[in-house]
């Protein structure tokens, strides 16, 4: 069964960075699929961030293409997020998920708050 | 970006009631290959969303089939045929033809 976990900080200051990680089993992320971070926000907005493909290739929203980063230990079969000069607007659960024709499989998510 | 409105954002419902929740798009969904990538999910207190229906009609793998999917060009509808307490929580629709990939603002279905 495929599973993905997030993990991470729960709380962040402002201007610093935010680090998650997603770690995947019961499937390798270089054999396919686009390995996804999706955030919501508190009231309910949902957001897509960008992703990283099963070659490593990366797509993000140009909302946030100045501050983001999504990479990836191949040999821990985990993906990364960073997501730099963070203020309390990215407050948000944090999720990772599987992308084909759809997001078929998601973390459980991670609450981070970014506050003094 | 193309923007999702959903309408109602809340909805009160008995169960076995029959429901529907409509979602229009800002810009056609239709892509030059005759594609609509219009998506629904649920997202039940706790849990992270689930996949109800992808390509505007299509069920996703378990779900039952009270749960259907209608619509194009930029307006879809998810209908629900018999609300169950386990229908409870935050229905999105997504759609995946136009870049960045957007979500609507979530309808919330709550027993009346």
């Amino acid at each position: 069964e495929i599973q993905l976990q997030e993990s991470g900080p729960g709380l962040v200051k402002p201007s610093q960075s935010l680090s998650l990680t997603c770690s995947v089993t019961g499937y390798t992320i270089t054999s396919g699929y686009d390995w996804s971070w999706i955030r919501k926000f508190p009231g309910n907005k949902m957001e897509w961030m960008g992703y990283i493909s099963y070659s490593g290739s990366t797509n993000y929203n140009p909302s946030l293409k100045s501050r983001i980063s999504i990479t990836r230990d191949t040999s821990k079969n985990q993906f990364f997020l960073q997501l730099n000069s963070v203020t309390t607007e990215d407050t948000a659960t944090y999720y990772c998920a599987r992308w084909g024709w759809y997001f078929d499989f998601w973390g459980p998510g991670t609450m981070v708050t970014v506050s003094s | 970006d193309v923007v999702l409105t959903q309408t109602p954002s809340t909805l009160s419902a008995t169960i076995g009631q029959s429901v529907s929740i409509s979602c229009r798009s800002s810009q056609s969904l239709l892509d030059s290959a005759g594609n609509t990538y219009l998506y629904w999910y649920l997202q039940r207190p706790g849990q992270s969303p689930q996949l109800l229906i992808y390509l505007v009609s299509n069920l996703g793998s378990g779900v039952p089939n009270r749960f259907s999917g209608s619509g194009s060009g930029t307006d879809f509808t998810l209908k629900i045929s018999g609300v169950e307490a386990e229908d409870l929580g935050v229905y999105y629709c997504m759609q995946a033809t136009h870049a960045p990939n957007t979500f609507g603002a979530g309808t919330k279905l709550e027993l009346k």
